[in-house]
């Protein structure tokens, strides 16, 4: 079975620059949601989108933005990057905003040099 | 604030016998709950949910029961194999806005 996809799997960056996540969702899942996991830390959540539209926010920081496109899938924007942006990111995606299973992505480990 | 709380950082069992985690909450509005297995460099996997209408929940050698009054829910694998050994998340959501929010896992070691 798809499952969801997301790339690069791995992201070397310099403080101060930008980087973008993809993620794709399983074919006919409609939510994506994106989470952080510091070293050390359970994920925390970041953003989530319904139909290209954001559905919530959590403990994004303003330097990131994101969004999904017409064909759901979705990309994290890291501006100005600092060091403690290192982590790995999961989008994990659901079909509808209820009571659904989220499946998640094998995640993005970025790190900050 | 941990609002869903995994005391136990490590739990090791002999390959057979049954392994029980456990996983606390103290947000009463939480009302959906979901096991997650992890692997090293892997993505959560998800093994089982249950609704806070029910109290238990199967689905072949997992078993998860919740305990609202308690604010604690709990896994239980049976039999155990060591394929099973990886980090078991807690996780919980509420209301509308589906995020979770995770405990802080539970290394799961079978021995054989």
């Amino acid at each position: 079975a798809a499952g969801v996809i997301q790339s690069p799997r791995h992201l070397i960056k310099e403080k101060r620059e930008t980087a973008t996540l993809k993620c794709y969702p399983i074919p006919r899942h409609d939510t994506v949601y994106w989470y952080q996991q510091g070293p050390g830390q359970d994920p925390q959540f970041l953003i989530s989108f319904y139909e290209k539209m954001q559905s919530d926010k959590g403990s994004i920081p303003d330097r990131f933005s994101a969004q999904q496109f017409s064909d759901y899938h979705s990309e994290l924007n890291m501006s100005s990057l600092e060091l403690g942006d290192s982590a790995l990111y999961f989008c994990a995606s659901s079909s509808g905003r209820g009571r659904e299973t989220q499946y998640f992505g094998p995640g993005t480990r970025l790190l900050v040099l | 604030d941990q609002q869903v709380k995994q005391n136990s950082p490590s739990l090791s069992v002999q390959e057979g016998r049954i392994s029980i985690l456990n996983c606390d909450y103290t947000n009463s509005m939480f009302d959906y709950f979901l096991w997650y297995k992890k692997y090293p460099a892997e993505g959560p996997t998800f093994l089982i949910s249950i609704s806070s209408i029910k109290d238990k929940n199967e689905d072949g050698r997992f078993t998860v029961f919740l305990n609202k009054s308690a604010k604690h829910l709990s896994l239980h694998i049976v039999p155990s194999q060591p394929g099973d050994s990886a980090v078991y998340f807690c996780a919980a959501s509420s209301g509308s806005a589906r995020q979770l929010t995770f405990g802080s896992g539970t290394q799961l070691t079978v021995l054989p």
